[in-house]
């Protein structure tokens, strides 16, 4: 069976400050990877998705950047975080290589920006 | 571009009713339209998903028909119970694409 993991759980953070979220899949080779960000009670934002090792596509401009360094890890990172930044990260991964499929959510990453 | 549109933000039912939330969408690509409910301090789950014009999709007494004539995915229930309390949420891909969008979420509480 296929398992998601985001580190940390949460974290509290300064504005200006840099920031790095992490996720990893596990039992799944190749899979499709997206970054989602949800504010408090809010709607799903997809951020950033991810088809294989050292390719990522940007969906919207955040500030934000994201890496996928190996095959079962996909990392979100800015250097500066803003007060907007604050909310819910959310990893997700999907299990058809063409996309349009289930999002698989990992347990995500609770942020605040003060 | 693509959007996806929920028009209630909130709806409140006594437990044992029906309920309907309501999902339309615009998009100029062969859709994909999917439920997920995400109950509080969790990460969303699929509850259904459908690519196929006019036929019903069920799971844990939920159900929803992808209409394309009205670019509608409406989800219903018959008979509402307390743990349905969560946040739903009414979302459209691309076939063979990557890019999620998702609708601004219907928060649904059931009372005893």
């Amino acid at each position: 069976a296929q398992t998601i993991h985001q580190w940390p759980v949460a974290e509290i953070k300064a504005v200006g400050s840099p920031l790095s979220l992490g996720c990893t899949i596990k039992g799944k080779s190749s899979p499709n990877l997206y970054w989602y960000w949800q504010a408090t009670g809010g709607t799903l934002q997809q951020l950033f998705y991810s088809i294989t090792v050292g390719q990522v596509e940007s969906v919207v401009q955040l500030n934000l950047s994201a890496s996928r360094p190996k095959d079962d890890q996909f990392i979100l990172s800015t250097e500066k975080l803003l007060l907007s930044h604050s909310g819910f990260y959310l990893c997700a991964w999907s299990p058809l290589p063409q996309g349009g499929d289930t999002q698989y959510f990992g347990p995500g990453t609770r942020l605040l920006v003060l | 571009g693509d959007s996806v549109t929920q028009t209630e933000g909130l709806v409140t039912l006594t437990k044992g009713l029906p309920v309907m939330l309501n999902c339309t969408y615009q998009t100029t690509y062969s859709p994909f339209l999917f439920w997920y409910v995400q109950h509080l301090n969790e990460a969303p789950k699929l509850l259904l998903k459908s690519s196929t014009d006019n036929k019903r999709t069920e799971h844990q007494g939920f159900y929803a028909t992808l209409h394309k004539s009205s670019s509608s995915f409406h989800l219903q229930k018959s008979s509402v119970q307390l743990s349905d309390s969560a946040l739903y949420f009414c979302a459209l891909s691309e076939s063979g694409g990557y890019k999620v969008v998702f609708g601004s979420g219907t928060r649904l509480l059931v009372s005893p």
